[in-house]
């Protein structure tokens, strides 16, 4: 079966600006978490969609926000762009969530802000 | 605050050994914890989960512990392979669906 997609795979934003990153799970996985990984701070949990609602949220501010569609397909949105927010953004879906069950990553976004 | 610390940012080990890393946590009592594999450029991939209530769980030369009385997993990968070489990291569930992830230990495996 087919995996996680991301897209686009690479992104290069200016700051200020706002981006919309995507996530397509896998077939039947109805939860979709979002991370966001930095040399620095490693991989930090953004927040969590299980049937179109959020589940969790980490402790990002508010300009990171996502959503998900009835077929499970989730978007991130990052707005005013900062340099910090340069990373690798990783979406993960599994059946139930990700604590729960195996969770599958795609291959993420690499985001650069300059 | 809740906090995971894996053992070394680093290790080296010859092809063949064992290779054993340690992820240790404070604050919070996970029901789940488990292990995944990450190569450079590359999104994690599940390796293991172990519960709370198991001691133990392996799968092929992979084998993890899982200690709640001392806070800690231990993570094993026996007969190691240059192959094998990638960061490890650990995650706990602070609730359900929510994880946090250490950060991770860098396994190099010399020929």
């Amino acid at each position: 079966k087919a995996g996680v997609t991301q897209t686009p795979r690479y992104l290069i934003k200016t700051r200020g600006q706002q981006v919309t990153l995507s996530c397509s799970p896998i077939s039947g996985h109805r939860s979709v978490s979002w991370y966001q990984q930095t040399p620095g701070q490693g991989l930090q949990f953004l927040f969590e969609y299980f049937s179109e609602t959020q589940r969790n949220k980490g402790n990002f501010p508010g300009r990171f926000s996502g959503r998900q569609f009835s077929n499970s397909r989730s978007e991130m949105n990052v707005s005013t762009l900062e340099l910090g927010d340069s990373a690798l953004y990783l979406c993960a879906s599994s059946l139930a969530g990700q604590g729960l069950t195996e969770a599958f990553f795609g291959q993420g976004t690499r985001l650069t802000v300059v | 605050s809740q906090k995971i610390e894996q053992n070394s940012e680093a290790l080296n080990i010859q092809e063949g050994k064992t290779a054993t890393l340690t992820c240790n946590y404070t604050n919070y009592s996970p029901a789940y914890l488990q292990w995944y594999r990450q190569d450079p450029g590359r999104g994690p991939v599940f390796l293991l989960l172990i519960r709370e209530n198991e001691k133990e769980k392996r799968k092929e030369r992979l084998k993890v512990t899982f200690d709640t009385t001392l806070k800690q997993s231990l993570f094993h990968i026996t007969a190691s392979q240059p192959a094998d070489s990638a960061t490890y990291l650990c995650a706990l569930d602070v609730r359900a669906s929510k994880i946090i992830f250490g950060s991770g230990t860098r396994l190099s495996i010399r020929p």
